[in-house]
C-alpha cells in the first residue's frame, strides 16, 4: 500500500549547525510534500511545502528537496535554534485508491544549546 | 486567531462509554478530517467529510463515526471506547480534496480511556 518513510527517528544537533530529515515515498503519481512541525501538546503546522513541478524551495532557514526520479525529498534546516526542537512530519499527497496525505512517522529533532 | 478549534483539549472517559469529540472552523473549508496520533507515531487518517459527503478510511473500527451538522462542525464519536482508544485526536481542514491543498490542524483533544 502507500507508504512514506522517514529517518532518521531522532536527530540531535549542536545549535546553530544543519538538521536534514529524508522521506521516501511508493507512489510515483504523488504531487504534492508537506512538511510539518509539531511542539509539545499541539497539532502540526505546516512549515513548508514543494509540489512536483519544482526540484527545491527554500524559506529564510529551512529548505526542502525533492528528487522524483528516486522519489525521495529532505528536509534541510540551517542554524538551528533551541525553538526548532520538536517532532517533523513529511507527508505525501497519495493518487492511489482515496486521494490523501500519507505521514511519515516523524522525527524528534533537539537541539542542543 | 484560531481557525480550527477543538475542544475539549483533555477527555477523560470510561471504558465502554461513549464519548463525543468537537471541532470547529473559522475557515469555511469544505474539507474536514479526523486523524487519531498514538504516542510518537504520525497521525493517523480515521476519515473525512467533503462537504456533506462522508468518506471512510477502510481501517477505521466501526466504534468510531462523524458527523458534519453545518460547514463549521464536524463531531466524532467513539460508541464504546477501548482501552487502545486512548490517543490524541486531530481536527483539520482544507479548502478543497484532492490533498494539494494544506491541511490545518487543530491543537487536538487528548483522550484518556480509564
Amino acid at each position: 500500500g502507500e507508504n512514506v518513510e522517514q529517518h532518521p527517528s531522532t536527530l540531535s544537533v549542536q545549535e546553530g549547525d544543519s538538521a536534514v530529515i529524508k522521506c521516501t515515498y511508493s507512489d510515483s503519481a504523488s504531487n504534492y510534500f508537506p512538511w510539518y512541525k509539531q511542539e509539545l501538546g499541539k497539532g502540526p503546522q505546516l512549515i513548508i511545502d514543494i509540489r512536483s513541478n519544482v526540484g527545491e524551495k527554500k524559506d529564510q532557514r529551512i529548505a526542502v528537496t525533492l528528487n522524483k526520479t528516486a522519489k525521495h525529498f529532505s528536509l534541510h534546516i540551517t542554524e538551528t535554534q533551541p525553538e526548532d526542537s520538536a517532532v517533523y512530519f513529511c507527508a505525501a499527497h497519495i493518487i492511489q485508491g482515496a486521494q490523501k496525505l500519507v505521514f511519515g512517522q516523524g522525527t524528534r529533532l533537539t537541539i542542543n544549546p | 486567531d484560531a481557525m480550527v478549534i477543538q475542544n475539549p483539549r483533555y477527555q477523560v472517559t470510561q471504558f465502554g462509554k461513549p464519548v463525543t469529540l468537537s471541532c470547529s472552523q473559522t475557515l469555511n473549508h469544505n474539507v474536514m478530517y479526523w486523524y487519531q496520533q498514538k504516542s510518537s507515531q504520525a497521525p493517523k487518517l480515521l476519515f473525512h467529510y467533503y462537504d456533506k459527503d462522508f468518506n471512510n478510511e477502510a481501517d477505521t473500527p466501526d466504534n468510531f463515526q462523524s458527523r458534519r451538522p453545518n460547514t463549521s462542525f464536524c463531531f466524532l464519536d467513539i460508541r464504546s471506547p477501548g482501552l487502545g482508544d486512548a490517543a490524541m485526536y486531530l481536527c483539520a481542514t482544507s479548502r478543497d480534496l484532492g490533498g494539494v491543498d494544506e491541511q490545518f490542524f487543530g491543537p487536538g483533544t487528548r483522550l484518556t480511556v480509564l
